[in-house]
């Protein structure tokens, strides 16, 4: 167990719809990141928030957003889905103060679109 | 741009014997390099990592060592077992401290039949 957790674990809707993705950060971690995995894609980082502010972004598209609460837990709300946008999504956390950041994965949220 | 290549897979390999996943980076600074693992239906957990050239990250039986000559991080184990099947991915960090998203290999499948 990371201490990273993550609900809902599975999330089926339609095309169209709009979702929210929960994260809750290890005890203690300042940054929480947000990564997709696909069959064709592999893991692309999304996008990186350190104690309420966005740090970076990758690979995320428009229709996607995220953000990070004063209790250091992230949303990531993806709307207007479309067929491709199934996948797994992971969370990250680490502790963001020094050093190389050692991320910590929680086990996934499983989103299908249909 | 900065990236991770590692070996296709599947690996198929009998209890015992010896691994060798390879994995080489193109990056515009000094990464980190890490290597995780996502056994099926999970997560990803970190296998082990090395902040500089020359390091060796190791972590139960697993080893890889940071070459910056070749750029390669290659994980091996000497006597692999049932339980070690899983997905090993490959990942780079090119930041420190408050930001540092990983850049992710597309994985190799490590199948162990006793």
């Amino acid at each position: 167990d990371s201490g990273v957790t993550q609900t809902p674990k599975h999330l089926i809707t339609a095309t169209g719809q709009r979702v929210t993705l929960r994260c809750s950060p290890r005890s203690g971690d300042l940054s929480v990141y947000w990564y997709q995995q696909s069959l064709d894609q592999g893991l692309q980082f999304l996008i990186q928030y350190y104690n309420g502010e966005e740090r970076a972004k990758g690979n995320i598209l428009e229709r996607f957003s995220a953000q990070q609460f004063p209790d250091l837990h992230s949303e990531l709300n993806l709307s207007s889905l479309e067929l491709g946008d199934s996948a797994l999504y992971f969370c990250a956390s680490s502790v963001g103060t020094a050093g190389p950041p050692t991320q910590y994965f929680g086990p996934g949220t499983r989103l299908t679109v249909l | 741009g900065d990236s991770v290549t590692q070996m296709e897979g599947p690996v198929t390999l009998s209890e015992e014997a010896c691994l060798t996943i390879n994995c080489t980076y193109t990056a515009t600074g000094y990464p980190s390099l890490f290597w995780y693992v996502q056994y099926p239906g999970e997560g990803l957990q970190l296998l082990l990592k090395a902040t500089k050239a020359d390091d060796k990250g190791s972590n139960k039986g697993f080893e890889a060592t940071y070459r910056k000559e070749t750029t390669s991080f290659h994980l091996e184990k000497g006597s692999v077992q049932v339980s070690d099947s899983a997905v090993y991915f490959c990942a780079l960090s090119l930041g420190a401290g408050s930001q540092g998203n990983l850049i992710f290999g597309k994985g190799t499948k490590l199948s162990v039949k006793p």
